[in-house]
């Protein structure tokens, strides 16, 4: 069984640098697939931030693309997201996932239970 | 940039009803649709790839249809469980950008 478990500081102030893992279980991040990284404001809806592939290749929102920086750990079986230059409007659940890929579909199958962050100094 | 727009925002419905939810892309995005079924502090759950096809384990009152721009996800004899909120997502324009909808919360009546 497949799981994904994000961890990382709860509270980041504004300027500085979030900064999240997710840790996979129960499949090696080697064998195949992109990881990726969605969040959601309170409030409001589901944003998509980026996924990243076993070899570092990434795709990022153009909206974050700037501040946005994902790597993975084969090492470790887990992936990371950096979010430079906070602000209060990155206050958000921050979710991981697997994107599950094929010629006939494309999807977020798995995710964590998310993890809370708020900008606040 | 592909919009996602969901309606109703929310509804409220009876254990047994049967309700309807819609999804329209603000471009065609043939069947590159998903929808997700999302609890309270709990991983979303994605019910429905590819506009119909039901994710494996996803019990069969759940069903989804379209093409394009307009889209449904249907819950037939709703059930305790079902009171989430749930979101249709694009997949289109996969792997550069994935938009969802703002989301339909359900709620008992």
């Amino acid at each position: 069984q497949v799981q994904l478990q994000e961890s990382g500081p709860g509270l980041v102030k504004p300027s500085e640098t979030l900064s999240l893992t997710c840790a996979v279980s129960g499949y090696s991040i080697t064998s195949g697939y992109y990881w990726g990284w969605i969040r959601q404001p309170p409030g409001k809806g589901l944003e998509w931030i980026g996924n990243i592939y076993q070899s570092g290749s990434a795709n990022y929102n153009p909206s974050l693309k700037s501040r946005v920086a994902l790597s993975v750990d084969t090492s470790k079986n887990q992936f990371s997201l950096k979010l430079k230059s906070v602000t209060a409007a990155d206050t958000a659940v921050y979710y991981c996932a697997r994107r599950y890929y094929d010629s006939t579909l494309d999807t977020f199958d798995i995710w964590g239970q998310g993890t809370m962050v708020t900008v606040s100094s | 940039d592909i919009q996602m727009t969901q309606s109703p925002s929310s509804l409220s419905a009876s254990i047994g009803d049967r309700v309807t939810i819609t999804c329209r892309a603000s471009q065609s995005i043939s069947r590159s649709l998903n929808w997700y079924q999302h609890k309270p502090g709990k991983a979303p759950k994605l019910l429905i790839y590819g506009a119909s096809s039901l994710q494996s384990g996803v019990p069969s009152r759940f069903s989804g249809s379209g093409s394009g721009t307009d889209f449904t996800l249907t819950i037939n004899s709703l059930q305790p469980e079902d009171f989430a909120t749930y979101y249709c997502q694009q997949s289109y324009t996969t792997p550069y950008m994935y938009n969802f909808g703002q989301g339909t919360k359900l709620e008992i009546k």
